[in-house]
């Protein structure tokens, strides 16, 4: 069973772009969440969808935005880019078989790197 | 939040020594994920433990949920073994995982 993909894995924006990326989770996993990690604040949960729902939310500004699509694939955006925002994203799909926790599997990540 | 809290934040071994990573937390929690990150920057699934001992070749883990923490044990160690490794954890139905700042482990040959 393949695992969790992201594309792109390496992207270059200036300030005040936006961008766009995108997840397709392993097969027949229903929950997407987005990570984001760099150097100074290390990893942070960015939001996770559940049946095209956002379901939770961590604390990032409102530039940072996503969606899931009917076959659970997402795409997180971020509009007005900052410097900051360099960092490596990071998606993860679970099974969300029911209430109880489950493993979490990683994708290998889109680093993004604003000028 | 919850808070989780790893050491030690850097540990250089030679090669065939064993090691112990530890990761505190400070709730209660249902998930506790032990990932190794490669240079590529991928978090490899080690284990997933809330509780109780895994072992997986030379890597074993071990969580005690009463009072608050997990043991990552790695015998043997070998160059390849390098890298980062994070405790993450969960509570409740949310699937958003709480990461500690990890342990920069080098194996010198």
């Amino acid at each position: 069973k393949a695992g969790v993909t992201q594309t792109p894995r390496y992207l270059i924006k200036t300030r005040g772009q936006q961008v766009t990326l995108s997840c397709s989770p392993i097969s027949g996993h229903r929950s997407v969440s987005w990570y984001q990690q760099t150097p100074g604040q290390g990893l942070q949960f960015l939001f996770e969808y559940f049946s095209e729902t956002q379901r939770n939310k961590g604390n990032f500004p409102g530039r940072f935005s996503g969606r899931q699509f009917s076959n659970s694939r997402s795409e997180m955006n971020v509009s007005t880019l900052e410097l900051g925002d360099s960092a490596l994203y990071l998606c993860a799909s679970s099974l969300s078989s029911g209430t109880y926790q489950e493993t979490q599997y990683f994708g290998p990540g889109t680093r993004l790197l604003v000028l | 939040g919850i808070q989780v809290e790893q050491s030690p934040p850097d540990l250089i071994l030679q090669e065939g020594a064993n090691s112990t990573l530890r990761c505190n937390f400070s709730d209660s929690v249902n998930n506790l994920q032990w990932f190794h990150q490669n240079p590529w920057g991928q978090l490899i699934n080690l284990f997933y433990i809330p509780s109780g001992t895994k072992q997986n070749g030379r890597l074993s883990a071990t969580t005690v949920a009463t009072e608050r923490y997990s043991l990552l044990y790695i015998s043997s160690s070998q160059t390849t073994d390098s890298g980062v490794y994070f405790c993450a954890v969960g509570s409740g139905s949310a699937r958003q995982l709480t990461f500690g700042s990890g342990t920069q482990l080098t194996v010198l040959p």
